[in-house]
């Protein structure tokens, strides 16, 4: 079992649509990434949260740290927003932090 | 403009060739980290340096060397003793320490011929 599992790993909706990606980790972390991916392969960081909620325009990204869970929301989805959306969480090994990525949910946004 | 440059987009070699991928980032980050991604898995981390002169290795190191002469530069040489070298490599900084929001480099796709 991956120590970060992300679901669904492909979305497809329709313009406008409220969009949400969910992030479960089995291990201890101190803070969490969501990254997002565009078709050429660019990596953008859109938060870094260790606890409560944090928005972005339209982008929410929530996390409870009791539960192990992130969730990352897209509000009235747009076409540019398709994408590949990545979690990684800060864990520790050794004295290093240390991060580690899921799998990535491929976004798809039509018309 | 402050960012992270990588070079080449792309890159062919043959086997049994060493290759050298560039990364240069102009963002004063300390810290630097080289990552390889493959179709269907997390991206996985092969060496990382949180100061000029020193470096770490990640979970895949073998077959891979780095340098870290200085803080802008993290070049990456993929040697033939990697196995299965054709993969998206990305580079990344941040501000020590390596939990810290990382930024990105657009990515080098090599393929070995």
């Amino acid at each position: 079992k991956n120590e970060v599992e992300q679901s669904p790993q492909n979305l497809t909706a329709q313009e406008g649509e409220f969009i949400t990606i969910n992030c479960s980790y089995s291990v201890g972390i101190s803070a969490l990434h969501w990254l997002q991916q565009h078709p050429g392969g660019g990596i953008v960081s859109l938060f870094m949260l260790s606890s409560g909620k944090k928005k972005h325009g339209r982008l929410i990204a929530t996390i409870n740290i009791q539960e192990k869970h992130s969730s990352l929301h897209i509000t009235a989805s747009h076409p540019r927003d398709s994408a590949v959306y990545i979690c990684a969480v800060v864990g520790f090994t050794g004295t290093a932090s240390k991060l580690t990525f899921g799998t990535g949910t491929r976004l798809q946004v039509t018309l | 403009d402050g960012g992270i440059t990588q070079s080449p987009k792309y890159l062919f070699r043959k086997e049994g060739q060493n290759v050298t991928l560039s990364c240069e980032q102009n963002l004063n980050h300390d810290a630097m980290y080289w990552y390889r991604q493959d179709p269907g898995q997390g991206l996985r981390l092969i060496y990382y340096s949180q100061i000029v002169n020193d470096f770490q290795k990640g979970d895949i190191a073998e077959g891979y060397s780095v340098s870290r002469e200085k803080k802008e530069s993290f070049p990456l040489t993929v040697t033939s003793a990697q196995k299965n070298p054709t993969a998206f490599y990305l580079c990344a900084s941040s501000f020590a320490p390596l939990g810290n929001e990382q930024f990105f480099g657009p990515g080098t796709r090599l393929t070995v011929l």
